[in-house]
C-alpha cells in the first residue's frame, strides 16, 4: 500500500534559520507529491506540489524537489519567517488508486521565535 | 460559497448516540472526500465520492459509518452508536475535476467529535 514518513516534531527554529523537514514515500503506482500546511486554528491547505520525477514545488519561499530514486519530497526554506508557525504534512495522490485519495504523514508542527 | 465549509465545528456525543456531519462543498466541485484525523495524527481517508456516486468506501473504519451525497453536493458522513474511538476531527475537501493525476483538494475547517 500507499504511506509518507515525515520527521517527527516538534521543530523550534529562530526567525530566519534554515528550514528542513525530510518526506519519504512508498507507492504502489507512480504518485503526485504534496506538502499542505495547517496554520494554527485554519484548515488544510496546498502549499506546494509536484506531479512528476524531478519536478520542483515551490510557493511562498519553500520548495521541495520530486526525487524518484530516493522517493522523497523533502520541504525546504532559506529563511523562516515567525508567521509560518504552523503543521506541515507531506502527502501522495496515487494515480493508480483510482480514487485519487490523499495518503498524508503524521505531521511536523514547526514553531519559529523571534 | 468562498470555501468549503463544514457543520456543526464541534460535535460532543455520548456514546451510543448517532451522529450527522454535514459539509458544503465549493460549488460546482465534482469530487468530494471524507478523511478522519485523530490528535497528532494526519488525516487518513474514509470515503470518496463523485458527484452522487460513492465511488470508494474503503477507509471506512466501520459499518457504523455511512456517508451520502444524494444531489451531488451537500455530503453527509453520518456515525451510528459512537463509540469513544471515533473521537477525531472530521475533514472534508472538495476538487474541481476527477479522473486525473492531480486533483488540488480544498479542505473544509473540520468537525471535532468529542465521544463521552
Amino acid at each position: 500500500g500507499n504511506s509518507v514518513t515525515q520527521m517527527e516534531g516538534p521543530v523550534t527554529l529562530s526567525e530566519e534559520a534554515f528550514l528542513t523537514i525530510n518526506c519519504t514515500y512508498t507507492a504502489t503506482g507512480y504518485p503526485s507529491l504534496f506538502w499542505y500546511v495547517q496554520y494554527p486554528g485554519e484548515g488544510l491547505q496546498l502549499l506546494l506540489k509536484a506531479t512528476k520525477a524531478d519536478d520542483k514545488g515551490s510557493n511562498k519561499g519553500f520548495e521541495a524537489t520530486y526525487r524518484k530514486e530516493t522517493t522523497s519530497f523533502h520541504l525546504e526554506k532559506g529563511s523562516v519567517q515567525v508567521s509560518d508557525s504552523a503543521v506541515y504534512f507531506c502527502a501522495l495522490s496515487d494515480r493508480g488508486a483510482g480514487s485519487y485519495q490523499l495518503t498524508f504523514g503524521k505531521g511536523t508542527k514547526l514553531s519559529v521565535i523571534p | 460559497g468562498a470555501g468549503v465549509s463544514q457543520s456543526p465545528r464541534y460535535k460532543v456525543a455520548k456514546r451510543g448516540q448517532d451522529v450527522a456531519l454535514r459539509c458544503d462543498p465549493i460549488s460546482g466541485h465534482v469530487s468530494l472526500f471524507w478523511y478522519q484525523q485523530a490528535l497528532g495524527q494526519g488525516p487518513e481517508f474514509l470515503t470518496y465520492f463523485q458527484n452522487e456516486a460513492q465511488l470508494d468506501k474503503s477507509g471506512l473504519p466501520s459499518d457504523r459509518f455511512f456517508a451520502e451525497r444524494p444531489e451531488g453536493s451537500v455530503s453527509t458522513l453520518k456515525i451510528q452508536r459512537t463509540q469513544q474511538e471515533d473521537s477525531a476531527v472530521y475533514l472534508c475537501a472538495s476538487s474541481l475535476v476527477s479522473g486525473t493525476d492531480y486533483n488540488e483538494q480544498f479542505f473544509g475547517p473540520g468537525t471535532r467529535l468529542t465521544v463521552l
